[in-house]
């Protein structure tokens, strides 16, 4: 079946702009996940949504990000007022229902702030 | 705060050799640990699950094993091939609370020589 897609696959934006990152998990997975990649930074959780619960926003790095996951499926990521730093790959995940279990990750998209 | 670290960073060998990657984590209490290839430009690709109660999974060429006593796991790639060259990630999640998150290691970059 398909697997998770992420849209755009490439982002470019200049400082200041606002960006939305959309994400399209796993038909059935419950479970959904942003990571950022940063070049020398490795890999770092941002958000996680878990069916109706209240998201795990512990990831967020500024007030500036934020994220919403509409009907328990498709997510979209927000950052407002792009800055420079926010240059990095942002990974979406899927899991079926629980974070113990095998994390499914989308090709990710690739933002780079002007 | 659990931090993981993976060594060597970056491995360069020729195709047929056996090779270990190693990932050490400071804090035991872990419910699974991960293992990923990610290819450049794409996203992670999960290889192989290690739950905190086993000491080792087998998928074809690829075996892991987990100490978790003493913050261990490695990766063996057994007849390695130039298909192997990839940056593997190592990723522990924690146990207990309401944190869900994957916390990755830097990876090692390999190169499999033809």
């Amino acid at each position: 079946g398909a697997g998770v897609s992420q849209s755009p696959s490439n982002k470019v934006t200049e400082k200041g702009k606002d960006v939305e990152l959309r994400c399209d998990p796993i038909s059935g997975h419950t479970a959904l996940y942003w990571y950022r990649q940063s070049l020398g930074q490795g890999l770092e959780f941002l958000i996680y949504f878990q069916g109706n619960s209240a998201p795990d926003k512990s990831g967020l790095p500024s007030d500036r990000f934020s994220a919403e996951r509409t009907g328990g499926s498709v997510s979209t990521l927000t950052i407002q007022r792009t800055q420079q730093e926010d240059s990095a790959v942002y990974l979406c995940a899927s899991s079926p229902y629980r974070a113990e279990e095998t994390q499914y990750f989308g090709p990710g998209t690739r933002l780079l702030v002007l | 705060k659990q931090e993981v670290t993976q060594i060597p960073a970056a491995l360069s060998v020729p195709e047929g050799e056996n090779l270990v990657l190693n990932c050490s984590f400071t804090d035991s209490a872990i419910y699974n640990l991960q293992w990923f290839r990610q290819d450049p430009g794409k996203g992670l690709t999960s290889l192989l699950l290690i739950q905190s109660s086993q000491r080792e999974q087998t998928s074809g060429r690829l075996n892991a094993s987990l100490d978790k006593s003493s913050g261990r796991s490695t990766l063996y790639i057994a007849a390695s091939q130039p298909g192997d060259s990839a940056t593997y990630l190592c990723a522990v999640l924690n146990y207990g609370g309401a944190t869900n998150k994957l916390i990755f290691g830097t990876g090692t970059l390999l190169a499999v020589q033809p």
